[in-house]
């Protein structure tokens, strides 16, 4: 079965610095892999996205991962944090096991962002 | 376009009471997904439907049923809510297989007292 682990349902990070964020997948097949924002109050939209070429991808607002697959991660960074970056983050990952219909979501990353 | 539409936006119901989230996509995509997001538990698909004429169940489907009325609406029944399925419910579509990304609504908060 295909999962994702997102590890410290909190992430606290100062205005200004580097925002890190963790995922890492189980997947028996070669997988898709999301991340996905959430807005207070709001429905999810996609950060950014590997499926296949490139292991680096960049996405909105700043945030740019690599797909390491010898580590089954891809996690995102922003080299300087804004406020407007509070939100919170989910990572998930999609493959041919499913018939590539499904997604399985992590639990969740809430980012606080510290003036 | 307006993407992915959800009604209504909240709703409270007694328990035993039902109800049906309607969910409306303008995108032409095949595929279409019911989740329901909890505190700390991330997002649990329901149900999903792959393409019109179809329709599968996914990690929680139990209380829940659906129909994909046409390649544009997919509905989410409680046919007797009950206070375990007070949740924000959100509906998604995705154009097709593979790196496809999901597109969201803006959810619907259910509370069942």
């Amino acid at each position: 079965a295909q999962s994702v682990t997102q590890l410290g349902s909190h992430v606290s990070v100062s205005e200004g610095a580097l925002v890190l964020l963790r995922c890492n997948y189980s997947s028996s097949v070669p997988p898709y892999l999301f991340w996905y924002v959430q807005y207070p109050n709001q429905g999810l939209q996609l950060l950014l996205k590997y499926t296949t070429g490139a292991t680096l991808v960049k996405g909105i607002n700043g945030f740019e991962a690599e797909f390491k697959k010898s580590e089954t991660s891809f996690h995102p960074t922003k080299p300087s944090a804004h406020m407007s970056d509070a939100a919170e983050y989910f990572c998930a990952v999609s493959s041919s096991y499913y018939g590539n219909n499904r997604l399985a979501f992590g639990k969740g990353n809430q980012v606080v962002v510290i003036p | 376009n307006a993407g992915v539409t959800q009604t209504p936006k909240f709703q409270v119901l007694k328990t035993g009471q039902s109800m049906t989230l309607q969910c409306a996509q303008d995108m032409n995509h095949n595929s279409m997904y019911w989740y329901r997001q909890d505190p700390g538990m991330g997002l649990r698909l329901i149900y999903y439907s792959a393409s019109e004429g179809t329709t599968d169940k996914g990690e929680v489907p139990n209380g829940y049923n659906v129909s994909r009325l046409n390649k544009r609406e997919f509905s989410l029944r409680l046919e007797s809510a009950a206070p375990s399925q007070t949740s924000v419910y959100f509906c998604a579509s995705r154009m097709g297989q593979g790196g496809y990304e999901q597109y969201f609504g803006p959810g619907t908060r259910l509370t069942v007292t």
